[in-house]
């Protein structure tokens, strides 16, 4: 089945980059006609929508990060990836990458385990 | 951005109660609502979509109902399983959504 694998630094320094990649197994980023999203979750908070994007590249993100927020998708390496600039300790959460279905009300599907990024000094 | 207000925030209840946890949207989702499951330290998990669609594999005892802005999750017969944090979250516009979440833990 189906299987989604985050990874990318467990830390990053303040004023950097965060950078994680999904892999995606047992299936391909480029059928179904899928979204492919970034959320996340700061420690004992809530979930939030960063973005998401289509194997056709088309993509979306949220309005509050969108100025810092990239994502991309790569079909011959099966991944999508997310990049967030100029992190502060505020951007600290799991991060989950998960696949938005739209045979399915638009909703999550598959999700994830998640990554903690920690942004510290 | 559409707000997903969830209620309560948090309950404790027994092995066999009946919880229902309701969700508000801040303006009409029509039937784009969904509820996730998450346990702790785990990935959250799709319980129901399109509001009233129960995943499969999802035990029978979960049930959503509602549409336009109010939404609501019921779980009978709770069991010991259940207890975890549940979420709310709309899909009908970008940025996506979700309600604060409701943790049930036992009484």
């Amino acid at each position: 089945q189906v299987q989604l694998q985050g990874s990318g630094p467990g830390l990053v320094k303040p004023s950097q980059t965060l950078s994680l990649t999904c892999a995606v197994s047992g299936g391909s980023v480029s059928s179904g006609g899928y979204w492919w999203t970034w959320i996340r979750q700061r420690p004992g908070k809530g979930l939030e929508w960063i973005a998401y994007i289509h194997d056709t590249g088309s993509s979306d993100s949220n309005p509050s990060l969108k100025s810092r927020v990239s994502v991309s998708i790569d079909t011959s390496q099966n991944q999508f990836s997310l990049k967030l600039t100029s992190v502060t300790v505020a951007d600290t959460a799991v991060y989950f990458c998960a696949r938005e279905s739209p045979m399915d009300g638009e909703s999550l599907d598959l999700w994830g385990r998640g990554t903690l990024v920690t942004v510290s000094s | 951005d559409i707000q997903m207000t969830q209620s309560p925030s948090s309950l404790s209840a027994s092995v066999g109660d009946t919880v229902v946890i309701t969700c508000r949207a801040s303006r009409s989702i029509g039937g784009y609502l969904n509820w996730y499951q998450q346990k702790q330290g785990k990935a959250p998990q799709l319980l129901i979509s399109s509001a009233s669609s129960l995943q499969s594999g999802a035990p029978s005892r979960f049930r959503g109902s509602g549409s336009g802005t109010d939404f609501t999750l019921t779980i009978s017969s709770l069991q010991p399983e259940d207890f975890a944090t549940y979420y709310c979250q709309q899909s009908y516009s970008v940025p996506r959504t979700f309600g604060g979440g409701t943790k049930v833990d036992i009484k």
